[in-house]
């Protein structure tokens, strides 16, 4: 049982380069989001997926897509990567209440 | 709005000694879940304690304990016999319904440093 994979752990990305950061989960859990960290702060909620076909934007979702094609799978899209989107992003999933996290992929945009 | 603060950005206890960590809410709702989260320089996100707002009674895990004042919008994190493996950043969250699913809204955090 590994829980919440995510990968890549780190990556860089030259401005204007596109990138998918993979999250998968082996809990069986319906409900999946992802967060940003930014330096000093706590998370922020970029998209969130109440099982495989279903989606819906957070706090902050410009600049990134999802997609749940089924119920292990979650990935985050960026597309024209920017400087602001320089961040540790978690992927997390949840049966009910409680959220359970991967250990996160830092990502650099220079 | 709903939002969490955490009035504390650093705490210091000295090992085997009990520091309380501090977390205050806004929320209009009537049930609702409260969280801490550890964060280590791992920076693997912990869950430590979880309390439900019907429950009167405050959540223990072991070394960990919350006081839940509902009235107050308070949710303070007591952490006895603090070990050096306590060292982390903790966050007070609180799960706020959005669409179709559910957020956590994070505080800021307060960094807990353990001193032999």
């Amino acid at each position: 049982n590994a829980g919440v994979t995510q990968t890549p752990k780190f990556r860089i990305l030259k401005i204007g380069q596109s990138m998918t950061l993979q999250c998968a989960q082996d809990m069986n859990h319906n409900y999946m989001y992802w967060y940003r960290q930014d330096p000093g702060m706590g998370l922020k909620l970029i998209y969130y997926s109440v099982g495989a076909g279903i989606t819906d934007k957070g706090e902050v979702p410009n600049g990134y897509n999802v997609s749940r094609s089924t119920t292990e799978d979650f990935p985050l899209r960026l597309e024209l990567a920017a400087p602001s989107q320089t961040s540790v992003y978690f992927c997390a999933s949840s049966p009910s209440e409680t959220q359970y996290f991967g250990p996160g992929t830092r990502l650099l945009v220079l | 709005a709903q939002t969490v603060t955490q009035s504390q950005p650093e705490m210091s206890v000295q090992e085997a000694e009990t520091v309380t960590l501090s977390c205050t809410y806004d929320t209009s709702e009537s049930d609702y879940y409260l969280f801490w989260y550890k964060q280590p320089p791992s920076r693997q996100m912990i869950l430590v304690i979880r309390q439900e707002a019907y429950k009167q009674q405050n959540a223990t895990e072991n070394r960990f304990s919350v006081n839940f004042q509902k009235a107050a919008k308070s949710f303070s994190l007591k952490i006895s016999d603090s070990q050096l493996g306590d060292a982390a950043m903790y966050f007070c969250a609180y799960r706020t319904s959005i669409g179709s699913g559910y957020a956590l809204n994070f505080g800021k955090g307060t960094s807990l440093l353990v001193t032999p």
